[in-house]
């Protein structure tokens, strides 16, 4: 069964700060896909990045950079340089593409990031 | 980008009422389309998953008579809340796969749904 982990539930940082949120995943499918989510005050959910089961490559875009590890189920975010918009919280997800064809995304927790002036 | 709208972006029912939400996806063909709920400082539950033309598929502890889930078309899945009651109120959330695209999912911007 799929499983997504975000033990940080709440944190707290000063701007200019970096900050790392932490995911960690559960799946026993060799194909699968993880998420990285954004959600404002609004609701709304903004999409951030997708990265395959096959693509270990960290990824760095502006100040959010992605580090992945199969080794230890992990897809950890990194925000360089905090600023307060980027207070909302953060979700990571992880989709598998089954045996059965069928598809299904569930989501961590979610990580609430308060980022102060 | 794709775009996946929700009709409304919120509404208030009194108990006992239906309501009905609408996810449409403007751009692209949707095979699939999927409802989640989120109660405030929670996350994402997924509800159903729905197929164009067939039943929708629900997860455990959703009652299928309560929530009601029809996928017509490729374009268009609607959630009704059958007799609402305020535990009901909720943020709900749809999003579509592209029937085209590598299993990319698009997220609608949420229904907060209040039943007084």
């Amino acid at each position: 069964a799929q499983k997504v982990t975000q033990a940080q539930t709440e944190i707290s940082v000063v701007e200019k700060e970096d900050v790392t949120l932490d995911c960690v995943y559960e799946t026993r499918d060799t194909t699968y896909y993880l998420f990285w989510y954004k959600q404002p005050p609004s609701g709304e959910l903004v999409f951030l990045i997708r990265r395959n089961s096959f693509d270990e490559q960290n990824e760095i875009s502006g100040r959010y950079s992605w580090n992945f590890q199969k080794s230890t189920s992990s897809f950890n975010f990194t925000i360089t340089a905090s600023q307060v918009v980027d207070s909302a919280v953060y979700f990571c997800a992880l989709s598998e593409v089954g045996h059965t064809g069928g598809f299904k995304t569930i989501f961590g927790a979610g990580t609430r990031l308060f980022v102060k002036a | 980008g794709a775009v996946v709208s929700q009709h409304p972006s919120r509404v208030i029912c009194k108990s006992g009422t239906s309501v009905k939400i609408e996810c449409r996806s403007l751009d692209f063909q949707a095979t699939t389309m999927f409802w989640y709920r989120q109660f405030p400082k929670q996350s994402l539950m997924l509800m159903a998953t729905s197929n164009e033309g067939s039943k929708a598929t629900y997860e455990q502890g959703v009652e299928k008579d309560k929530f009601l889930i029809n996928h017509a078309s490729l374009t268009l899945s609607t959630l009704t809340v059958t007799s609402a009651h305020p535990e009901d109120s909720s943020f709900y959330i749809c999003s579509a796969r592209d029937r085209a695209g590598d299993y990319e999912q698009y997220f609608g911007p949420g229904t907060r749904l209040t039943v007084t």
